[in-house]
């Protein structure tokens, strides 16, 4: 079946505009978290969503950062007023809302903004 | 609050040679998961092997098992046999059950395997 679907792949914006990332999970899978991950670095967990509701948004940067996810489906990050420190990989990842089942990722979205 | 940490930023193994990775973990909830990831050059994220914290017995999933020393709070992943398409960046990661929290990832290992 299909996998976590992200898109663009890649986007280049300039400073100071606003950006929209989409996540498209695994079908049925409720579980749907954002990741970001800087050049050669860890990931850094941005926010959790369990069906619409997001329960955990505490690795959220600043309140240039939002998320939403609608239908219990597609998830969109939303970043304004991008700055070049945003510049990195953002990976979304879904799984079944079962304690060991792993996240599926997706391929990411390459961010770089000048 | 949940933490965890690898302490090998970089590590280089012979061909054929089996490979330790460290993981050790903080955690209050009893019952968690620990989750084992490789991230190659392409970037894609590959899951390796899961470990609960009531199982019993260690994982094991081909080549790849789990040395898990609970009182130790640490979730070493052992591969064995190493071959060069194991080199890669691991993550070791985990999440707390109780609460359904958040999957935290550490800072990762990047392994290179020596022909």
């Amino acid at each position: 079946g299909a996998g976590v679907s992200q898109s663009p792949s890649n986007k280049v914006t300039e400073k100071g505009k606003d950006v929209e990332l989409r996540c498209d999970p695994i079908s049925g899978h409720t579980a749907l978290y954002w990741y970001r991950q800087s050049l050669g670095q860890g990931l850094e967990f941005l926010i959790y969503f369990q069906g619409n509701s997001a329960p955990d948004k505490s690795g959220l940067p600043s309140d240039r950062f939002s998320a939403e996810r609608t239908g219990g489906s597609v998830s969109t990050l939303t970043i304004q007023r991008t700055q070049q420190e945003d510049s990195a990989v953002y990976l979304c990842a879904s799984s079944p809302y079962e304690g060991n089942s792993p996240l599926h990722f997706g391929n990411g979205t390459r961010l770089t903004v000048t | 609050a949940q933490k965890i940490t690898q302490t090998q930023p970089g590590m280089f193994v012979q061909e054929k040679e089996a490979v330790t990775l460290d993981c050790t973990y903080d955690t209050s909830d009893p019952s968690y998961g620990l989750f084992w990831y490789k991230q190659p050059s392409s970037g894609e994220m590959i899951f390796l092997i899961y470990q609960g914290s009531y199982d019993q017995q260690n994982a094991t999933e081909g080549r790849y098992s789990l040395n898990f020393q609970k009182a130790r709070k640490s979730a070493n992943l052992v591969i064995s046999a190493s071959q060069l398409g194991d080199s890669a960046m691991y993550f070791c990661a985990m999440r707390e059950h109780s609460s359904a929290s958040k999957i935290i990832f550490g800072s990762g290992t990047r392994l290179s395997i020596r022909p």
